[in-house]
């Protein structure tokens, strides 16, 4: 079945800096790579995805970039600010399922002002 | 997108009882699943909850131990059952609208066993 690996777990960086956050999985068959946001007790929320059809995405400062011979994906958020500081986790399809989700085990990603 | 509603948000309960989360979406959709997201971790796919018919389990999860009823399209709810402090987990349900579509999440109830 398929396996996620997020790197690095912690990430600190100045208001401004860019912040990125990798991800690798194992089952070459995935074809969908959703990046979610999680503020401390709230829900996961989707801040964006990537079809396997497409090398990169963009959404203002935010973007996923994805490499299907290497098997990884990363995302990509630009101009930091403190309201990004935040867990993010990564996702590809367990085996056998789109929908199924299979999660990374996540960033912990400090914005400092 | 969906807006998915937990209920209860949080409990403490004591071990060996049983609780029931329950999951409303106000629209239907095609897919809803359970996830487990123990403290500071991750989040661990619990069962994909199918609308009239049994849920499918993942791997280290079992129907005895966390029972899952899904009677139409917009509502699901999960058992914990013969909770231990173990299980003590923040649990989330998500819906998908339609094929190919993104997955969102409700807020999770917080259970606490002691």
């Amino acid at each position: 079945g398929e396996n996620v690996e997020q790197h690095p777990s912690t990430l600190s960086v100045q208001e401004g800096d860019s912040a990125v956050i990798k991800c690798t999985y194992s089952d070459s068959a995935s074809n969908y790579f959703p990046w979610y946001k999680q503020e401390l007790g709230k829900r996961p929320q989707l801040i964006i995805d990537i079809r396997s059809n497409v090398g990169e995405k963009k959404d203002q400062r935010i973007a996923v970039t994805l490499n299907k011979t290497a098997k990884h994906f990363s995302l990509h958020i630009t101009e930091t600010q403190p309201e990004d500081s935040a867990v993010y986790f990564c996702a590809a399809p367990l085996s056998g399922g789109y929908n199924k989700l299979i999660f990374g085990a996540g960033t912990r990603l400090a914005v400092h002002p | 997108s969906a807006v998915i509603s937990q209920k209860p948000s949080r409990d403490i309960c004591q071990r060996g009882t049983s609780l029931t989360i329950q999951c409303q979406v106000d629209s239907q959709v095609t897919m809803m699943f359970w996830y487990r997201q123990q403290p500071g971790q991750s989040l661990t796919l619990i069962a994909t909850a199918n609308q009239g018919s049994e849920a499918t389990y993942e791997s280290g999860f079992v129907i005895d131990k966390f029972p899952i009823s899904r009677p139409n399209l917009t509502f699901s709810t999960l058992t914990v059952s013969n909770m231990s402090p173990e299980d003590s987990s923040i649990y989330l349900c998500s819906a998908v609208t339609g094929a190919h579509q993104p997955q969102h999440f409700g807020d999770g109830t917080r259970l606490s066993i002691l």
